[in-house]
């Protein structure tokens, strides 16, 4: 089966633009969780979404946000972009539960902002 | 809160011998441990995880772990390297109650020589 699909993999912005980043979760998954990987700070959590509802959320300002639709399928925005949120940014799928289930991740879409 | 700290952020070996890779955890409630890795431009793969049945866990790829609640440790090993073992590695901890949210180590980069 497919796994977790991030669209687009690349993307060049400038400071100040806003973006919008896609990820389509493996079929039957409803929980979708995104994370920033950066050199500096590691891996860092954003937010969960699970049955269209932010679960969890991480440490972040406003100016990042996210939503999930009916089908699953999540999309994670960042308006007023800065030089320092250039990073990979990485969704991953999960079936519900409790804790302890596999995260399966996506490739990643790769942000750079000019 | 949980957090993990991986000891050492590069370790070398040569081909062939052990692999150990150093990951403790803090958590005030029993936790999730997982072990991922991740290759050059890719996303994260999870090699093994522990969710409090046995407490020494196979993985993928030969690679097993042992949790010690005593030690607060969940260390990665693999009796014999090989090149292909070259990528970098994070362990996680999540928690009952925080949903799939994963929280992460530093990483380890582990490099293999022949």
């Amino acid at each position: 089966k497919a796994g977790v699909t991030q669209t687009p993999r690349y993307l060049i912005k400038t400071r100040g633009q806003q973006v919008t980043l896609s990820c389509s979760p493996i079929s039957g998954h409803r929980s979708v969780s995104w994370y920033q990987q950066t050199p500096g700070q590691g891996l860092q959590f954003l937010f969960e979404y699970f049955s269209e509802t932010q679960r969890n959320k991480g440490n972040f300002p406003g100016r990042f946000s996210g939503r999930q639709f009916s089908n699953s399928r999540s999309e994670m925005n960042v308006s007023t972009l800065e030089l320092g949120d250039s990073a990979l940014y990485l969704c991953a799928s999960s079936l519900e539960g409790p804790a302890g289930a596999e995260a399966f991740f996506g490739q990643g879409t790769r942000l750079t902002v000019v | 809160a949980q957090s993990v700290t991986q000891l050492g952020s590069h370790v070398s070996v040569s081909e062939g011998a052990l692999v150990l890779l150093r990951c403790n955890y803090s958590s005030s409630v029993p936790p999730y441990l997982f072990w991922y890795v991740q290759y050059p431009n890719q996303g994260l793969q999870l090699l093994l995880k522990y969710t409090s049945a046995a407490t020494l866990v196979k993985g993928i790829n030969g690679f097993e772990a042992e949790f010690k609640k005593s030690e607060t440790s969940f260390h990665l090993t693999k009796p014999s390297a090989h090149m292909s073992d070259a990528a970098e590695y994070f362990c996680a901890v999540s928690v009952t109650g925080g949903g799939n949210k994963l929280t992460f180590g530093t990483g380890t980069q582990l490099k293999v020589e022949l």
